[in-house]
């Protein structure tokens, strides 16, 4: 049974950036990983998507290394309302189904 | 265009009842997919509709069980209620049409307590 695992949590100063990562163990190249932020009594809300290399939108990025064993959320120039927890999620396509994972989730706090 | 909408918000109930909670997906969305969270163990995927066929299922006893209807709205149920059952339940619609890719819309959940 494959695991998906992030650091507990981290905490950093407005502005600096913040990279979370998430090691997923036996995910093919056609497996999609996807952030999410979620704030409390809130559902999670996607942050960016993407299944190899480097991803970019106008709040992140995502890095996929070659061996695909683990994702990066890179969040440029933090600020205080970032403070939330991140979960990654991998979707495994196995035989026609798909087994949906997230990670353990990781609480970021952001510092003034 | 409306979010997720997922009723009841709050639900309390005891052992040995049964619940079932609803879930109306962002219109024109016609994958639907169910999630547990607690703070023990975190986000866990419970099942996911579409097109009323269940096309994905984790591994949750069959206590556990969800419908979908022909317009794309879902229930879940939950029978003979555990404390364990005790949880945040969140639904989730998609559009994509062929698979699960991950990228999802969440509902604000339905917390249930069990006494």
């Amino acid at each position: 049974l494959a695991k998906t695992t992030q650091p507990i949590s981290m905490d950093s100063y407005e502005g600096q950036e913040v990279n979370i990562t998430c090691s997923h163990n036996n995910i093919a190249t056609n497996d999609y990983i996807t952030w999410y932020q979620q704030f409390p009594s809130q559902g999670p809300r996607f942050i960016i998507q993407g299944y190899k290399t480097k991803v970019t939108n106008e709040v992140a990025s995502l890095f996929i290394p070659a061996d695909r064993k683990s994702s990066t959320l890179s969040l440029p120039r933090v600020s205080l309302s970032d403070t939330a927890v991140y979960y990654c999620l991998v979707v495994m396509n196995s035989g026609g189904y798909q087994k949906v994972t997230f990670g353990t989730g990781t609480k970021l706090q952001v510092i003034p | 265009k409306a979010g997720v909408t997922q009723t009841p918000r709050y639900l309390i109930k005891t052992r040995g009842q049964q619940v079932t909670l609803s879930c109306s997906p962002i219109s024109g969305h016609r994958s639907v997919s169910w999630y547990q969270q607690t703070p023990g163990q975190g986000l866990q995927f419970l099942f996911e509709y579409f097109s009323e066929t269940q096309r994905n299922k984790g591994n949750f006893p069959g206590r556990f069980s969800g419908r979908q209807f022909s317009n794309s709205r879902s229930e879940m149920n939950v029978s003979t209620l555990e404390l364990g059952d005790s949880a945040l339940y969140l639904c989730a619609s998609s559009l994509e049409l062929d698979k699960v890719t991950g990228e999802l819309f969440f509902g604000e959940g339905s917390r249930l307590t069990v006494l």
